[in-house]
C-alpha cells in the first residue's frame, strides 16, 4: 500500500485557472517534498515543508502543510503551460532521511 | 558542478543478462538512494545507503544487489534482469539532517525484452 496518496492522479486544467494537488498521509511527516517532472525527465525539486502549519511560496507556486502534519496542499495560481508535468510529494515518515513518495499527479494545462 | 550523474542513460537487456547503473555525486552527500518509476506508481525506493560500506533495503530490494564501496558512488546492479524490471531508474542522494531537498540524476531508462 502507499503511504502517501496524492489527488487527483490527472488534471487538466484550462490556462488560467487555478488548481490544487493533495498529499496526505496517515502517519506524521518528519519532512514533506514537493517535486516536478517534466515528461522523460529527472526531478526539479520545488518546496520543502516540515513544521506544522508552514506555507512556502515560489513564483506561481504555493504548499502548505497542515498543523497535524499529515497532509499538505499545492496551490497553482493562474496556470501557465510552463505548469504542466507531472508532481510528486516525498516524504520522511519515519525521520529516517529516507524518502517515499506519492504515485504523483500528472497535470495537463490546455491553451 | 555536476551533482548527480547516472550511467547509462538508456539500456535495452534481453532476460537473464546482468548490468550495472552507476551513479555518482560529487557533492559529499553522505545519504545516497535508488528508486525506480513506473506509471502510476510514482517512485519506489529500492536500496539506500547512509555512508560508505553501508547498504539498507527499500520498498522493492528483491533482485537487485547495490554497493556503496567509495563514498560518492552508489551502483545498483541487476543479476539476472526480468521483464518486470523494465523501468525508469533514479537515483538520489542528501545531506543528513539538511533541509534543502534531495539531488535527483536524470535517470536511467532500462528495458528488458
Amino acid at each position: 500500500s502507499q503511504e502517501l496518496e496524492q489527488s487527483p492522479q490527472s488534471l487538466i486544467v484550462q490556462e488560467g485557472k487555478n488548481l490544487t494537488i493533495n498529499c496526505t498521509s496517515s502517519k506524521t511527516l518528519y519532512g514533506l517534498y514537493w517535486y516536478k517532472q517534466k515528461y522523460g525527465e529527472g526531478l526539479i525539486f520545488l518546496m520543502m515543508l516540515q513544521k506544522g502549519g508552514e506555507e512556502k511560496s515560489h513564483e506561481k507556486i504555493t504548499a502548505k502543510l497542515d498543523e497535524k502534519k499529515q497532509q499538505s496542499s499545492l496551490h497553482i495560481t493562474a496556470s501557465q503551460p510552463s505548469h504542466a508535468g507531472i508532481y510528486l510529494c516525498g516524504a520522511d515518515t519515519q525521520g529516517a532521511q529516507k524518502l517515499v513518495f506519492g504515485q504523483g499527479t500528472r497535470l495537463t494545462i490546455n491553451p | 558542478n555536476a551533482g548527480v550523474t547516472q550511467t547509462p542513460k538508456f539500456r535495452v537487456l534481453k532476460t537473464g543478462q546482468s548490468m550495472t547503473l552507476l551513479c555518482a555525486q560529487d557533492m559529499n552527500h553522505e545519504y545516497m538512494y535508488w528508486y525506480r518509476q513506473d506509471p502510476g506508481m510514482g517512485l519506489r525506493l529500492i536500496h539506500y545507503s547512509v555512508g560508505e560500506g553501508t547498504t539498507a533495503k527499500g520498498e522493492v530490494p528483491d533482485g537487485y544487489n547495490v554497493s556503496r564501496l567509495k563514498k560518492q558512488n552508489f551502483l545498483l546492479g541487476l543479476e539476472s534482469a526480468a521483464p518486470s524490471q523494465t523501468s525508469v531508474y533514479f537515483c538520489a542522494s542528501s545531506y543528513w539532517g539538511k533541509a534543502d531537498g534531495y539531488t535527483f540524476g536524470s535517470g536511467t531508462r532500462l528495458t528488458v525484452v
